[in-house]
């Protein structure tokens, strides 16, 4: 069965910083791309970041780009995004996805999700 | 980057109704196109990917159509547990981006 269970959102200060998680389990980690997607408050889906299967390529979206990284570890089967510099907008429930193959970035099973809460 | 835009942003409708949602993209993603459907406090659930293919386990009174900008969302006649709200997303090119979905309700 696959799992995805995300870990490390919180409360945080404009400017701060956190570390997201993604542990995986029940799929060969290192075969599939892997994105984080997140839910601000009343809002709808965001795509934030892909990388793909060996981490050779990552994406971002704009609004994130220049604070955000997504980094992998395929020998831990653990997703990671390091947020730098957070602002208020940034408040959001976070998603790690797993895409549908090594090139389909569809996400085909997700986490329940971790909160980030930015406040001043 | 690609906007989708949804439509209707609600559509109200009885069980056994058949819903239609469209999407429409701002320059053609050929057929990269996904459904899912998001209930409150559930993680989204992928119901269509590639414009037409049903994903594992999807029943098939969903059923997607379309290319280049113009896609559907059909569900032939509504089950209660399908009221929800459903996103669609692109992966033509960079960045991927999600339309602002339709909430089915019961009418």
């Amino acid at each position: 069965e696959v799992q995805l269970l995300e870990s490390g959102g919180g409360l945080v200060q404009p400017g701060g910083s956190l570390r997201l998680s993604c542990a995986a389990s029940g799929f060969t980690f290192s075969n599939y791309v892997l994105t984080w997607v997140r839910q601000a408050p009343g809002k709808g889906l965001e795509w934030v970041s892909g990388i793909v299967n060996n981490g050779a390529g990552t994406f971002y979206a704009d609004s994130v780009k220049g604070r955000f990284t997504i980094s992998r570890d395929n020998s831990k089967n653990t997703l990671y995004m390091q947020m730098n510099s957070l602002r208020a907008e940034d408040t959001a429930l976070y998603y790690c996805v797993k895409g549908r193959d090594s090139s389909n970035w569809f996400g085909d099973y997700w986490g329940q999700g971790t909160l980030v809460t930015v406040f001043s | 980057e690609i906007v989708l835009t949804q439509s209707p942003a609600t559509l109200s409708l009885s069980p056994g109704e058949r819903a239609t949602l469209s999407c429409r993209a701002s320059q053609s993603v050929g057929s990269a196109l996904a459904w899912y459907q998001h209930k409150p406090g559930q993680a989204p659930r992928l119901l269509i990917f590639d414009a037409s293919y049903r994903a594992t386990g999807i029943p098939a009174r969903f059923s997607g159509s379309g290319s280049g900008t113009d896609f559907t969302l059909t569900i032939s006649s509504l089950e209660p547990e399908d009221f929800a709200v459903y996103y669609c997303q692109h992966r033509n090119n960079w960045p991927l981006t999600f339309g602002g979905g339709t909430k089915v309700e019961i009418k």
